[in-house]
C-alpha cells in the first residue's frame, strides 16, 4: 500500500535558521508529491507540488522541495525560518486520493 | 480563488443528536469533495469521496449510516454525523478538487470543530 512517512514529529529552530523537513514515500510509479502546511484557525494551505519535470520544485513563502526518486524523498527546505512559519506541515502523495504523512509541528525560537 | 468555506466551525451538540457541516467551494465548481477527520496531534485521515450527483465512496472502516454525505450540488457538500457520540468529537475538514480532477492539488476547508456532550 501506498504510504508517507515524515521522521520527525517535531522540530524547533532558531528563526533565520535554514531548516529541513523530511518526507519518504512508497509508491511503484512516480506519485504526485505536495506540501501542505495548517495554521491554527486556518485550513490546509498548498506549498508546492511536483507532478514531473524539474526535481527542484519553488513554492511560496520562499519554501522549496526536491524530488529525489533514488531516495524515495521529496524533502521540504527553507533558508531562512520566520516565526511566523510555526505550523504543522504535511507531506502527502496523490494517487487518486491524497495520503498524508503523519506530520511535523515547526517550533521557532527567538 | 479557490476558496473553500465551511460551516459551522464549532458545534456542540449532545449525544444522541444529529449534527450537518457545509462544505462549499465558493469560487469554483467542484465535482469532487472529501471529507476528513483529524484528531488530536494527528494526521487527516479520508473519510469519504463524494461526487456532485452519485453516492459518496466511503473509506475502510467508515460507517455510512453514521456519516451521511451528500454532495447535491457542484458547490456544496454536507456531512451530517447522525446520532452522535462523544467518540465522534474531532476536528472534521472538508475539501474539494480542482479542475483538473482528484490527481490535482485539493482545496481545504478551515475545518469544523464538533464537540459532543
Amino acid at each position: 500500500a501506498q504510504s508517507v512517512t515524515q521522521p520527525d514529529i517535531h522540530i524547533t529552530v532558531s528563526e533565520g535558521a535554514s531548516l529541513e523537513l523530511r518526507c519518504n514515500y512508497s509508491y511503484g510509479a512516480t506519485p504526485y508529491l505536495f506540501w501542505y502546511v495548517q495554521s491554527p484557525g486556518q485550513g490546509l494551505q498548498l506549498l508546492l507540488k511536483y507532478f514531473s519535470g524539474d526535481t527542484l520544485v519553488q513554492g511560496i513563502k520562499g519554501f522549496e522541495a526536491e524530488f529525489k526518486r533514488s531516495q524515495s524523498s521529496f524533502n521540504l527546505r527553507k533558508p531562512s525560518v520566520h516565526w511566523s512559519d510555526a505550523a504543522e506541515y504535511f507531506c502527502c502523495s496523490n494517487t487518486g486520493k491524497l495520503i498524508f504523512g503523519q506530520g511535523t509541528t515547526l517550533q521557532v525560537k527567538p | 480563488g479557490a476558496v473553500v468555506s465551511q460551516h459551522p466551525s464549532r458545534v456542540i451538540c449532545k449525544s444522541g443528536t444529529s449534527v450537518k457541516i457545509e462544505c462549499r467551494s465558493l469560487d469554483f465548481q467542484a465535482t469532487t469533495m472529501f471529507w476528513y477527520r483529524q484528531f488530536p496531534k494527528k494526521s487527516l485521515m479520508l473519510m469519504a469521496t463524494s461526487n456532485e450527483g452519485s453516492k459518496a465512496t466511503y473509506e475502510q472502516g467508515v460507517e455510512k449510516d453514521k456519516f451521511l454525505i451528500n454532495h447535491a450540488s457542484l458547490t456544496l457538500s454536507t456531512l451530517t454525523v447522525t446520532s452522535a457520540h462523544p467518540e465522534d468529537s474531532s476536528f472534521y475538514i472538508c475539501s474539494a478538487s480542482g479542475d483538473r480532477g482528484t490527481w490535482d492539488e485539493q482545496y481545504f476547508g478551515p475545518g469544523t470543530r464538533l464537540t459532543v456532550t
